[in-house]
């Protein structure tokens, strides 16, 4: 099906590891998105790509690094985990015009212990 | 500063009545507005928008009603079915579509 993949879909970390989360879709977007969900805070941008080539910071974008590696990936790296990154994160994507805003991907569960 | 505020973390009602959820932005500069439903496990889903010219738009069972000058929005399901129970996010943007800024969710039951 046509969409957004996020990889992986659950991951544990221990304190001071890095890893990087993949998404990548298919649907020729230009603008790709990190969220985090933490319960009563909502959904929160962590960084955004406009368009292939360019990235900007979010809301809280503090402990995350971003590349738009061509048109369809977009990947998040968390350098040195810490437990306040324990979050579910969610990637997403759209175009100028749509009327539904973002398609989502299904979302990576991350636990820093 | 929360700029979309949804102010029920909860809400239950009976199969059949009326759904209720709110939402309250404080930056004039959004133009357009949406809804998600979000399933456990899943990614948020599309449900309804509706634009800054607009007061109301209506899919189905779902409305959506659009008040400027109160900066209030808000969602209706009529009638609800169990199958609506899921977290709902309103979400507001300005111009084409760019960064969306979500709210804090409504976890949404209904009971058969």
């Amino acid at each position: 099906n046509a969409g957004v993949t996020q990889t992986p879909k659950f991951q544990v970390l221990k304190t001071g590891q890095s890893m990087t989360l993949q998404c990548a879709q298919d649907m020729n977007h230009n603008s790709m998105y990190w969220y985090r969900q933490d319960p009563g805070m909502g959904l929160r941008l962590i960084y955004y790509s406009a368009s292939e080539g360019t990235t900007d910071k979010g809301e809280v974008p503090n402990g995350y690094n971003v590349s738009r590696l061509n048109k369809r990936e977009f990947s998040l790296r968390l350098e040195s985990a810490a437990p306040s990154q324990t979050s579910v994160y969610f990637c997403a994507s759209s175009e100028v015009g749509q009327d539904y805003g973002y398609t989502f991907g299904s979302g990576t569960r991350l636990t820093v212990v | 500063d929360q700029q979309v505020k949804q102010n029920s973390p909860s809400l239950s009602v009976q199969e059949g009545r009326i759904s209720i959820l709110n939402c309250d932005y404080t930056n004039s500069m959004f133009d357009y507005f949406l809804w998600y439903k979000k399933y456990p496990a899943e990614g948020p889903t599309f449900l309804i928008s509706i634009s800054s010219i607009k007061d109301k738009n209506e899919d189905g069972r779902f409305t959506v009603f659009l008040n400027k000058s109160a900066k209030h929005l808000s969602l209706h399901i009529v009638p609800s079915q169990p199958g609506d129970s899921a977290v709902y996010f309103c979400a507001a943007g300005g111009t084409s579509y760019g960064k969306l800024t979500f709210g804090q969710g409504t976890i949404l039951t209904v009971h058969p």
